[in-house]
C-alpha cells in the first residue's frame, strides 16, 4: 500500500531561522506532491505543489525539494515566524491517479 | 472565488444517533473527497465522488456513507455513533482535467462530538 511518512513529528525553530521539514514517500510511480499546513482548529491550507519532472520549486517563502532518487521531500521556510506555527503535511499521488496519500504530520513550533 | 465550505462547523451528538455532514466545493470543482482526522491517526480518506458518482473508498466500515449531488455539494452520514467517530471530519474539492484530480483544497472542517 501507499506510505507517506515523516521524519520527524515536532520541530521548534527561533524565529528568524530557516526550517525545513521532511517527508518521505514509498511509491515510485507517484508524481504530484503538495504540501499543507494546517493551523489549530482549522482545516489544511495548500502551501506548494511539485510534480516529478521538478526537482525544486519556490513559492513566498517557502522551497519545496524533491529527490526523485531517495524518495524523498522536503519543505523549507525561510526566516520562520510565529504565524508559522502548525502542523505541516506532505501529501502525494499518482498525477493520473485520483486519490491522495497523506504523512503524519510535523508540529511546527516557532519559538519568539 | 470562495473556498470551501462546510456545514455544521461544530456538532454534539449521543452514541448511537445518526450525523449528515455538508461539504460545498470551490466554484467549478467536480471531485470532492472526505477524511477523518484525529490526533492519533491523522488524516485518513474516507471516500472520493465524482460527477455524483463515488470513485474511492477507504477502509471505513459502512456506518460511513457519502453522496454528491448534480452541483457537485456532498454529505457524508455516519450511522449509529460510536464514541471513537469523534474526530474532525473534512471534506477537500479538485478540478478534475481528464479522469485526474488536481490539486485539492479543504474546508474549516466539522469538529464532531459523540458522548
Amino acid at each position: 500500500g501507499e506510505s507517506v511518512g515523516l521524519h520527524l513529528p515536532t520541530l521548534s525553530v527561533q524565529e528568524g531561522d530557516n526550517s525545513i521539514i521532511n517527508c518521505a514517500y514509498s511509491n515510485s510511480a507517484s508524481d504530484y506532491f503538495i504540501w499543507y499546513k494546517q493551523e489549530s482548529g482549522k482545516g489544511p491550507q495548500f502551501i506548494i505543489d511539485i510534480r516529478s519532472n521538478m526537482d525544486k520549486r519556490q513559492g513566498q517563502r517557502v522551497t519545496v525539494l524533491l529527490n526523485k532518487t531517495v524518495k524523498h521531500l522536503s519543505l523549507q521556510i525561510a526566516a520562520t515566524q510565529p504565524g508559522d506555527s502548525a502542523v505541516y503535511f506532505c501529501a502525494e499521488k499518482h498525477l493520473t491517479g485520483n486519490q491522495f496519500y497523506f504523512g503524519t504530520g510535523t508540529s511546527l513550533t516557532v519559538i519568539p | 472565488k470562495a473556498g470551501v465550505t462546510q456545514t455544521p462547523r461544530y456538532l454534539i451528538k449521543t452514541r448511537g444517533q445518526q450525523v449528515t455532514l455538508s461539504c460545498s466545493p470551490i466554484s467549478g470543482h467536480r471531485s470532492v473527497s472526505w477524511y477523518q482526522q484525529t490526533p492519533g491517526q491523522g488524516l485518513q480518506f474516507l471516500f472520493e465522488y465524482f460527477s455524483e458518482t463515488q470513485r474511492n473508498k477507504g477502509n471505513f466500515p459502512g456506518r460511513f456513507s457519502g453522496r454528491q449531488f448534480s452541483n457537485s455539494r456532498s454529505e457524508m452520514n455516519v450511522s449509529t455513533l460510536e464514541l471513537g467517530d469523534s474526530a474532525l471530519y473534512l471534506c477537500a474539492s479538485s478540478l478534475v482535467l481528464g479522469a485526474a484530480q488536481e490539486t485539492q483544497y479543504f474546508g474549516p472542517g466539522t469538529r464532531l462530538l459523540v458522548l
